[in-house]
């Protein structure tokens, strides 16, 4: 069975930092491309990041261009996203996606509040 | 990036055949083939993929849903409307930028 478990998630405040984790398992990790996407509260979803299989192409929205960073590691199944220069804005639920085509399967997401 | 621009809301009787709209431009909906929709029935349910690639179904999404595009603009039309089509729909499009875009998103109505 095919899972994606996000973590990290939690109550940050401006200008902090969260690496948020996202466990793989049930299909061939290294085979697939693998992306961000996070929903605000009461919008609809934005495309934040995506990588590659093997980590060599990355790309981001340009409202977290320098301020969030993709990588993954085939060997523990795992994508992560490290946020940092967090803002109000980056309020959201954070899922992450394989494949976005498709082969398209989401996690449950994990909530991310930034807040003074 | 700018969303793709959908109408706010769209409605229908049961039975009937409704059809959403996606405008883009030249950089994304109207650059690539790698247009998607996704079903959210309901507020912190997870997206539901309906159709990947302009007019591709994932198995197990009803054949009541197809798509199409034509320039800048992709659509969505369910046909014979049910009581469980009701939810808000995205589209998204790869863009000559190698990312991503959402639709600003419909809210579906059956009446």
């Amino acid at each position: 069975e095919v899972q994606l478990v996000e973590s990290g998630g939690g109550v940050v405040q401006p200008g902090g930092s969260l690496r948020l984790s996202c466990a793989a398992s049930g299909f061939t990790f290294g085979n697939f491309w693998m992306h961000w996407v996070r929903q605000a509260p009461g919008k609809g979803p934005m495309w934040v990041s995506r990588i590659n299989s093997d980590g060599t192409t990355i790309t981001y929205a340009d409202s977290v261009k320098g301020r969030f960073t993709i990588s993954r590691d085939n060997a523990k199944n795992t994508v992560y996203l490290q946020m940092n220069s967090l803002r109000a804005e980056d309020t959201a639920v954070y899922y992450c996606i394989r494949d976005f085509r498709i082969y398209d399967y989401w996690g449950q997401g994990t909530q991310v509040t930034v807040s003074s | 990036q700018s969303t793709l621009t959908q109408p706010v809301s769209v409605s229908g009787s049961p039975g009937q055949s409704i059809s959403i709209s996606c405008t883009g431009t030249s950089s994304d909906v109207g650059n690539n083939n790698f247009v998607s929709w996704y079903q959210q029935r309901f507020p912190g349910e997870v997206p539901k993929l309906m159709i990947y690639d302009v007019d591709n179904r994932p198995s197990g999404v009803s054949n009541r849903f197809s798509g199409s595009k034509s320039g800048n603009t992709a659509s969505l039309t369910i046909s014979g409307l049910q009581a469980e089509d009701e939810g808000d729909y995205y589209c998204t499009s790869f863009t000559s930028s190698r990312t991503h875009v959402f639709g600003s998103g419909t809210k579906v109505t059956v009446l």
